[in-house]
C-alpha cells in the first residue's frame, strides 16, 4: 500500500483565513481524494483531485471555498478558504492502489482543524 | 437517496469475545464492500474487502459476510483484543469512478 503524509496534522485557526493541506504519496498514483469528516461523523467526499485538470468536486462542495491542486502524480493540496467554525473537521487524503484486481482506497492520517 | 448505514452506533464486548458488526446498504448496484477500521487520531485503515460475487471472506481474525438477498454485511472480529477499539466504517462502491460511499460508523468498546 502507498504511504501517504499529510500535514499539517492538526491546526488551529481564525475565522476568515484560510489553511492549505498538503498531502505527498510516496509512489506515484492516478487517483487522489479529499474527504471531510466531522466529528462524530462518517467520511465525506470533497473532490477528486486530477492530475493536470481541475478538481472534481461532489454536491455541496465549490472551487471557491475548496480549491484543490494536483501538480503531479505523487502531490496535492487542499485549501479550506475564508474559514468559520463550521468548517471544524477532520480532512483527509486518500489514493486508490490497484490492488488484487480492484481500486482500494489507503488514506492519510487526516489533519484536524479547529476554527475559533 | 440510496445510502450506506450501520445497525448501532456503539458496541461494548467483552475482552476475549467475538465482535459482530452490522451494515446496511440499498445501493442494489454495489458490487464491492469494505470495512476500515478508524482510531482515534489516525486516518481510516483498511481491514477487509469483498466483491458482491462473494458472501464470505475471511482475514486474520476477521471475517466479512455478505447476504445480497437482504443487502447487509457484517464484520466479525474473533477473540477481541483491546486494540480492536475502534471506530469501524463500512463502505460501498457502485462501480463508478468516484471515490467510496462510507456508513455512519460503529464504535467498538472494549471492557477489560
Amino acid at each position: 500500500s502507498a504511504v501517504i503524509s499529510q500535514k499539517p496534522s492538526r491546526d488551529i485557526c481564525q475565522r476568515g483565513t484560510s489553511l492549505t493541506i498538503q498531502c505527498q504519496v510516496d509512489s506515484q498514483v492516478t487517483m487522489m481524494f479529499w474527504y471531510r469528516q466531522q466529528p462524530g461523523q462518517s467520511l465525506t467526499l470533497i473532490a477528486t483531485a486530477n492530475q493536470g485538470s481541475e478538481a472534481t468536486y461532489e454536491s455541496g462542495f465549490v472551487i471557491d471555498k475548496f480549491p484543490i491542486s494536483r501538480p503531479n502524480l505523487t502531490f496535492s493540496t487542499l485549501t479550506v478558504s475564508n474559514m468559520s467554525p463550521e468548517d471544524s473537521s477532520i480532512y483527509l487524503c486518500s489514493v486508490g492502489a490497484f490492488m488484487a484486481g480492484r481500486e482500494k482506497l489507503f488514506f492519510g492520517s487526516g489533519t484536524q482543524l479547529s476554527v475559533l | 437517496g440510496e445510502s450506506v448505514g450501520l445497525h448501532l452506533p456503539t458496541l461494548s464486548v467483552q475482552e476475549g469475545d467475538n465482535s459482530i458488526i452490522n451494515c446496511a446498504y440499498s445501493n442494489s448496484a454495489s458490487d464491492y464492500f469494505i470495512w476500515y477500521k478508524q482510531e482515534s487520531g489516525k486516518g481510516p485503515q483498511f481491514i477487509i474487502d469483498i466483491r458482491s460475487n462473494m458472501d464470505k471472506r475471511q482475514g486474520q481474525r476477521v471475517t466479512v459476510l455478505l447476504n445480497k438477498t437482504v443487502k447487509h454485511l457484517s464484520l466479525q472480529i474473533a477473540a477481541t483484543q483491546p486494540g480492536d477499539s475502534a471506530v469501524y466504517f463500512c463502505a460501498e462502491e457502485g462501480g463508478g469512478a468516484d471515490g467510496l460511499t462510507f456508513g455512519k460508523g460503529t464504535h467498538l468498546i472494549i471492557q477489560p
